[in-house]
């Protein structure tokens, strides 16, 4: 079966680094998205993992492992508008989400 | 960027009637579209993939001959809701496979979303 794992909830503060982990068991691996979903708002693309090792754009960086089937997004130097919900994706012969991870951000 | 629009952005209907969803790539062919559902503080639910000159194809769970989808052009697909009850309220949002010259993949794009609301 398809099934895509990360924490429901995390809290982090200001400035400080957070890591948010996926694992994943899908049936085929065509690449990994991270989305970043304000409330209300449809998703905004992060990143796109294919190939194993470290992808950094800025404050974020995505790290995917294909042989453990994990991967996880980066956040630096925490900001206020980085509260909102992470989203791990996997293409297949579709895009499959993870239930999303909502991260609060405290000052 | 490639861009996704989605119209109306907010429909509020009355239960029994029908509401029409737009997508639109703006700046981009897309053959396949795919329509998401999601209610509050869930993740996306894939309700269907559609085909640019053929039928969609629905996830299971999803009633096809509820949400009527047609995808007339490369450019367009339309999510009808047919006779809409209060329990289809939701956050509608559509997202199109593209490539542009700035990424060597197939990339998604979504839509804004489109907030339904029976009563």
């Amino acid at each position: 079966g398809q099934n895509i794992d990360q924490p429901t909830e995390m809290t982090a503060t200001e400035g400080a680094i957070v890591q948010i982990n996926c694992t994943y068991q899908t049936s085929g691996f065509n690449g990994l998205f991270w989305y970043q979903q304000h409330a209300g708002e449809a998703p905004t693309f992060l990143s796109y993992n294919v190939l194993d090792g470290l992808e950094e754009k800025g404050r974020f960086s995505s790290f995917l492992s294909r042989s453990k089937g994990y991967s996880y997004l980066l956040l630096k130097e925490l900001q206020m508008k980085d509260s909102a919900s992470y989203l791990c994706a996997v293409l297949d012969d579709k895009i499959i989400f993870g239930k999303g991870t909502r991260l609060h951000i405290l000052p | 960027g490639a861009v996704v629009s989605q119209h109306p952005s907010r429909v509020i209907c009355k239960s029994g009637t029908s509401v029409k969803i737009e997508c639109r790539s703006l700046d981009f062919q897309a053959t396949t579209m795919f329509w998401y559902r999601q209610f509050p503080k869930k993740s996306l639910m894939l309700m269907a993939t559609s085909n640019e000159g053929s039928k969609a194809t629905y996830e299971q769970g999803v009633e096809k001959d509820k949400f009527l989808i047609n995808h007339a052009s490369l450019t367009l697909s339309t999510l009808t809701v047919t006779s809409a009850h209060p329990e289809d309220s939701s956050f509608y949002i559509c997202s199109a496979n593209g490539e542009t010259a700035a990424s060597s993949y197939n990339e998604q794009f979504f839509g804004p979303g489109t907030r339904l609301t029976v009563l």
